[in-house]
């Protein structure tokens, strides 16, 4: 059973314009969630992340959006540069219900994102 | 700094060899990971060590045995693996002291890409 679901496997952007990802989540113990991107032979980096109690979260180029109600968030990449191409990954942690420190994150199955020159 | 470094890039190992991975982290956290990634599918969660204890293993088979000696190592110990272990393993890091949201930021490290034959 997929608790965190990306169903777009790629998109493809013209550079300058607005990269959308999503991510749906079916736990609704999870309330902290999270976008890594990773690009081939490499670790995924941290990009920016967001708490159940908020609704948007911005930072430079990257904002993140989340829709308690439908289980839902995406990630908005303004404007686009050819250097975002990579996958991205949505994780999701139970914060509050674990009690703890440290975080269990479920990932998404990732979206291929290619921003075209 | 933000960076966790693991060693060895690559590794090829025959089933019958015991081999380690290893993972460094100098930013002072305090929970540590191992992950694995196949192919084309998300990172999978293995073991964390909170405080250089033991916190969550999810269970990993016993030919697959982590260990902390302090707070900025941690290694993977590797014996009688078969071939479908064959994977990219990940080490990543936490803040892990508070319970705040950026105790859940995972930091990940280049991964150890492991072919066993």
């Amino acid at each position: 059973d997929q608790q965190v679901k990306q169903n777009s496997p790629s998109l493809s952007v013209q550079e300058g314009r607005i990269s959308i990802l999503n991510c749906d989540y079916t736990n609704s113990m999870f309330d902290y969630f999270l976008w890594y991107k990773k690009y081939p032979a490499e670790g995924p980096t941290f990009l920016i992340s967001i708490s159940s109690i908020k609704d948007k979260n911005e930072d430079g180029r990257f904002t993140v959006f989340l829709n308690k109600s439908a289980k839902h968030l995406s990630l908005h990449i303004v404007p686009s540069q050819p250097g975002d191409s990579a996958v991205y990954f949505c994780a999701a942690s139970a914060m509050r219900a674990g009690g703890t420190s440290y975080g269990k994150l479920t990932f998404g199955q990732g979206t291929i994102l290619t921003v075209h020159p | 700094d933000t960076e966790v470094t693991q060693t060895p890039k690559h590794l090829v190992m025959g089933m019958t060899n015991k081999k380690s991975l290893k993972c460094e982290q100098h930013m002072g956290h305090r929970a540590m990971y191992w992950y694995k990634q196949k192919a084309k599918k998300p990172p999978e969660l293995m073991f964390v060590y909170s405080y250089e204890k033991l916190s969550i293993n999810e269970s990993v088979p016993s030919r697959f045995s982590p260990e902390c000696p302090n707070s900025s190592l941690l290694n993977l110990h590797l014996h009688a693996l078969q071939p479908e272990d064959s994977a990219l393993y990940l080490c990543a890091s936490s803040q892990g002291t508070v319970l705040a949201e950026s105790s859940y930021e995972q930091y990940f490290g280049p991964g150890t890409r492991l072919t066993v034959t």
